[in-house]
């Protein structure tokens, strides 16, 4: 059974970047698009970007700018970078699996999740 | 942009009540609508998706249609666990969810 650990810092300041990784075990990081996604605290859903096993991405066009997903097969891991953080992007971030190949950005597995707060 | 809008935003029913609850997007999306559903301090769980199709594992009185602009999501006989926030969204290029609506106990 294939699962997601999301792992990180859970406090970030201002101006700076929020690094998270997101380790896939029980299951091949291969043939799936792998995702990141956001809930502020008491609000809903935000889809951040994907990167697929073969390092292709795509971003959320609201984010675009600031974000940075990348894959390491070898370590079966993948990875958010959020530059420039405000208080805004203080969130619970998920990474979740795309069922391929029915769809990159239908999330299938998700992991618990992680709490970060962007506060000096 | 496609826009997803949910209704109603809270539901409340009993244990036993047949629900559903809507969602429209801004403009076609074929069947390419997924409904998850999220209980407190958890990830969501995915539920349906290709608008009618129900994910393995989840239980039966859970379905879906629609297609279009226009989909719902029907739970035939409410059990206790299922009381939680559900959420639709987009899966066809970019992905906007719906803001979500929550099941309470009446």
């Amino acid at each position: 059974q294939v699962q997601l650990q999301e792992s990180g810092p859970g406090l970030v300041k201002p101006s700076e970047t929020l690094s998270l990784t997101c380790t896939v075990s029980g299951g091949s990081i291969s043939s799936y698009y792998w995702n990141w996604i956001r809930q502020p605290p008491g609000k809903g859903l935000e889809w951040i970007g994907y990167v697929s096993y073969s390092g292709g991405t795509n971003y959320n066009p609201s984010l675009r700018s600031r974000v940075t997903i990348s894959v390491d097969t070898s370590k079966n891991q993948f990875s958010l970078k959020l530059s420039s953080v405000t208080a805004a992007d203080t969130a619970k971030y998920y990474c979740a699996r795309g069922k391929a190949p029915v769809g990159a950005t239908l999330f299938d597995k998700w992991g618990q999740g992680t709490l970060v707060i962007v506060s000096s | 942009d496609i826009q997803m809008t949910q209704s109603p935003s809270t539901l409340s029913a009993s244990v036993g009540d047949r629900v559903t609850i809507t969602c429209r997007a801004s403009q076609s999306i074929s069947s390419w609508l997924a409904w998850y559903q999220q209980k407190p301090g958890k990830a969501p769980k995915l539920l349906i998706y290709k608008a009618s199709s129900l994910e393995s594992g989840v239980p039966s009185r859970f379905s879906g249609s629609g297609s279009g602009t226009e989909f719902t999501l029907t739970i035939s006989s409410l059990q206790p666990d299922d009381f939680a926030t559900y959420y639709c969204q987009q899966y066809d290029g970019y992905v906007p969810f719906g803001q979500g609506t929550k099941l309470e106990i009446k």
